[in-house]
């Protein structure tokens, strides 16, 4: 059984400029979470994706978007970076019905963004 | 607002002292709450949740709906508990929300 993997695990941008973080969900999982993780914070619901559509979102920009695509794997866009971005960024997949989410999410180790 | 409140950021207990990971929480709705933990170098990950009412690895936790508080308990700490514990609560179909976290160092 294959776990999340993400990609990258560390990237350094600057203001203004637009980032791609992946995420492949594991094996049999057709629900990805998106999460943000900020210094000395709790992780924050970013989006959920399920069968490929948008089916939950918290309370980010819409320069935060993404994508989810048949094999479920997904990726994670922010346009117009912003030094408030600087954070760890988690992808978390699950099994849900209907875009249920039981809420036992497994988790990648993430992605850390870096915005100067 | 729905919110998780995990008042200490950090407990340090020693070897075979008791544990109690603090967790209160705001909900108008019926809440489903969670326990994650990441161990060093480790990924978060489940270590409970209330509806399955059992026991991971010694550690067990009771919804208290009346003081809104979904505390984390184990009777005797061992070494390998030291990890950061983020109490979590099921926000309609899909979102859930952390808390802030508690490290537990675990001395021996």
């Amino acid at each position: 059984e294959t776990g999340v993997t993400q990609s990258p695990t560390h990237l350094i941008k600057t203001r203004g400029q637009q980032v791609t973080l992946r995420c492949s969900s594991q094996s049999g999982h057709n629900t990805v979470s998106w999460y943000q993780q900020a210094l000395g914070q709790g992780p924050q619901f970013i989006f959920q994706y399920y069968r490929e559509e948008e089916n939950g979102r918290g309370n980010f920009p819409p320069r935060f978007s993404g994508l989810q695509f048949p094999n479920y794997s997904s990726e994670l866009n922010v346009n117009a970076l912003e030094l408030d971005d600087s954070a760890l960024y988690l992808c978390a997949s699950s099994f849900g019905t209907s875009g249920v989410n039981t809420g036992e999410l497994f988790f990648g180790e993430g992605s850390r963004l870096t915005v100067l | 607002a729905q919110r998780v409140t995990q008042p200490e950021k950090l407990l340090s207990v020693f070897k075979g002292a008791p544990v109690e990971l603090k967790c209160n929480y705001s909900y108008s709705g019926s809440p489903e709450l969670f326990w994650y933990v990441q161990y060093s170098r480790q990924r978060l990950q489940l270590l409970l949740r209330h509806i399955s009412r059992e026991s991971i690895k010694g550690f067990t936790a009771d919804l208290n709906k009346g003081e809104t508080s979904f505390h984390l308990k184990k009777p005797f700490a061992q070494e390998e508990d030291s990890a950061m514990y983020y109490c979590a609560l099921k926000r309609g179909f899909q979102k859930l929300v952390f808390g802030t976290g508690t490290r537990l160092l675990v001395s021996p």
